[in-house]
């Protein structure tokens, strides 16, 4: 079955650099949320989007910005790069709402970002 | 807002042992609960979920989780591990939302690592 598609899987940057970074959802999947993860920490939702519109907004710097776009697929965009922005950063999606409940949020395998 | 909190930062156990992970939330409204599982340097993969029903939750690999409301609780268990389930393991809440909408953001817990040793 196909699954979420992140990339680049690596990406190392210098400090005041500009990274972006690209999550292609399942297909079908209009949903599409962002995670960063730390070292050693729990992933921490930054951002979402749901039918090209953002959704929800957590604890993501307003170095940082996102959209998707027609074709469901959503960027991240990162400048002014920090020390402290090297994480895992993961995108997850989910398939339209349909019943009572949530869908289950699949994961990408995550892109690592270092920032030297 | 809802929290979190596994009570095992890391748990060893022998191969064929039981194992228990631990995970309480605390949450002003009603939520639905899940448990991930990461590999090393791999994504975040669901084990199992509970929305409502049996409070009895059986998900993938043997794994199974109960929830309890009224110690706002959902632990994750296995009667008998193998070394392949070595990984870190997070509990997650989710906001039930009244309208039922699809979006909303996972929040997680520290995370437990699982060490399996033979």
């Amino acid at each position: 079955a196909a699954g979420v598609i992140q990339s680049p899987r690596h990406l190392i940057k210098e400090k005041r650099e500009t990274a972006t970074l690209k999550c292609y959802p399942i297909p079908r999947h209009d949903t599409v949320y962002w995670y960063q993860q730390g070292p050693g920490q729990d992933p921490q939702f930054l951002i979402s989007f749901y039918e090209k519109m953002q959704s929800d907004k957590g604890s993501i710097p307003d170095r940082f910005s996102a959209q998707q776009f027609s074709d469901y697929h959503s960027e991240l965009n990162m400048s002014s790069l920090e020390l402290g922005d090297s994480a895992l950063y993961f995108c997850a999606s989910s398939r339209p709402f349909q019943g009572s409940f949530p869908d289950t949020q699949y994961f990408g395998p995550g892109t690592r970002l270092t920032v030297l | 807002a809802q929290s979190v909190t596994q009570l095992d930062s890391q748990v060893p156990v022998f191969e064929e042992a039981p194992v228990e992970l631990r995970c309480n939330y605390s949450s002003s409204v009603s939520v639905y609960l899940f448990w991930y599982v990461q590999y090393p340097n791999q994504g975040l993969q669901l084990l199992l979920k509970y929305l409502s029903g049996s409070t009895l939750v059986k998900g993938i690999n043997g794994f199974e989780a109960e929830f309890n409301k009224s110690q706002t609780s959902f632990h994750l268990r296995k009667p008998s591990v193998h070394i392949s389930d070595t990984a870190e393991y997070f509990c997650a809440v989710k906001k039930a939302n009244a309208g039922g909408t699809s979006y909303g953001k996972l929040t997680f817990g520290q995370g437990t690592i699982l060490t399996v040793h033979p």
